[in-house]
């Protein structure tokens, strides 16, 4: 069972490049999420999802785009780095409103250095 | 508004004694579900339990106990005879259903050193 996919697992930008994280699910969930995880602030919700074809602003959105076109991916994109967005990215997938008591199922994360 | 709030940054304990995480949350909503997930070095997330607005029965599995109140909005975990394989850091999330549309949000976390 692979469950979230997440690539790549590291990345080192330079300011101002764009690059797209990948996150796939194979489980059939309807939400998926995008987090940033920095010291001390725990992980902050940056874009997410409840099906395909809708997406929402988390928290911490600027500077990110998302796209939902299938239910099993939703790739996050870095327009124009910065070294603020400098972090550990993780996406996660939950299966939807009617089981919305289910734990969300998060990816092994994107560590992203940008100089 | 949603929110989770885990006072205790980081926690020092010796091997063998009891450690409890503190997680506080604040929603208008009266459905809504908590977690407790487990960050080891590793980095991946665990998800540990799940606890529902209209279950306050305390839970325990082996030497972890979870105790959610209501009334002081609170939902702690308990490490009993705590492990060196129990350092990691220690995340609260809250999920809403009806103000915050199924968002997940979390807690800052709460780093938990065991020393031997």
């Amino acid at each position: 069972n692979a469950g979230v996919t997440q690539t790549p697992k590291f990345q080192v930008l330079k300011t101002g490049q764009s690059m797209t994280l990948q996150c796939a699910q194979d489980m059939n969930h309807e939400y998926m999420s995008w987090y940033r995880q920095d010291p001390g602030m725990g992980l902050r919700l940056i874009h997410y999802s409840v099906g395909a074809g809708i997406t929402d602003q988390g928290e911490v959105p600027n500077g990110y785009n998302v796209s939902r076109s299938t239910t099993e991916d939703f790739p996050l994109r870095l327009l124009s780095a910065a070294p603020s967005q400098t972090s550990v990215y993780f996406c996660a997938s939950s299966p939807g409103q009617t089981e919305a008591g289910t734990e969300a199922f998060f990816g092994q994360g994107t560590r992203l250095t940008v100089v | 508004a949603q929110k989770v709030t885990q006072a205790q940054t980081e926690i020092s304990v010796v091997e063998k004694e009891d450690v409890t995480l503190d997680c506080v949350y604040e929603t208008r909503d009266t459905t809504y579900y908590l977690f407790w997930y487990k960050q080891p070095p590793s980095g991946e997330l665990v998800f540990l339990i799940r606890r529902n607005s209209f279950d306050e029965q305390n839970e325990i599995s082996g030497r972890y106990s979870w105790n959610f109140q209501k009334s002081t909005s609170s939902f702690n975990f308990t490490i009993t005879a705590s492990q060196v394989v129990d350092s990691a850091v220690y995340f609260c999330a809250l999920r809403c259903i009806e103000e915050y549309g199924n968002k997940l949000v979390f807690g800052a976390g709460t780093i938990l050193r065991v020393k031997s």
